[in-house]
């Protein structure tokens, strides 16, 4: 059974920094691209960030390019997402998404999400 | 304001057949395979539909997807009450940043 368990969300106040954590297991995490989903509070689904299966090749939204950094560790089947600078409009459940191929192409297992909240 | 424009709202009785669209363009889902997620309150988003007509296992074949040109469709055959949820149409543009339409909030009245 495909699990992913995300945490270290929390409240950080606005130009902080934050990193995001998504275990993974019941699947060869090797082999799947991961992707991370956020849902501000009542609205709709954004795509945040997705990474390869070898973590060679990153994607990223133009809303966070330049301020979040995904990375993995194959070897401990952890995705991480570093969310730097961050701003009011970044609160939202944040999602870990995996894969059903190498490289991005379609969320076929979900996290519970993650909530992060900036706010002073 | 989506790239990919989903009707807000849709509604229909438990039997009843519905359909949501998905309209995008020629640089995402005239070029790339759409998917579709279905969530219900409370819970976080489920695959339904993926490479635009396929489900994935588990999945009742009351679902079913389709695209034509720059547009996607889902449809609900034997609508139930279990069926109330948001969904969400997705696909790639050419430079690989996903793309979620503004979903559709489904009433079984």
């Amino acid at each position: 059974e495909v699990q992913l368990l995300e945490s270290g969300g929390g409240l950080v106040q606005p130009g902080g920094s934050l990193t995001l954590s998504c275990v993974a297991s019941g699947f060869t995490f090797s082999d799947y691209a991961m992707n991370w989903v956020r849902q501000a509070p009542g609205k709709g689904l954004e795509w945040v960030s997705s990474l390869s299966h070898g973590g060679h090749s990153t994607y990223y939204a133009d809303s966070v390019k330049g301020r979040f950094t995904i990375s993995r560790d194959n070897s401990k089947n952890t995705l991480w997402l570093r969310m730097n600078s961050l701003r009011a409009e970044d609160t939202a459940l944040y999602y870990c998404a995996k894969d059903n191929y190498g490289y991005p192409s379609t969320f076929d297992f979900w996290g519970q999400g993650d909530m992060v909240t900036v706010s002073s | 304001q989506s790239v990919l424009t989903q009707p807000p709202s849709a509604s229909g009785t438990p039997g009843q057949r519905v359909t949501i669209s998905c309209s995008g363009s020629s640089s995402n889902i005239g070029s790339n395979i759409v998917s579709w997620y279905q969530q219900l309150p409370g819970t976080a988003p489920k695959l339904l539909i993926y490479n635009n007509n396929q489900r994935p296992s588990g999945v009742p074949d009351r679902f079913s997807g389709s695209k034509s040109g720059t547009s996607a469709s889902l449809a609900i055959s034997g609508l139930q009450s279990e069926d109330e949820a948001h969904y969400y149409c997705a696909a790639w543009d050419a430079s690989l940043n996903g793309l979620f339409g503004g979903g559709t909030k489904l009433t079984v009245l």
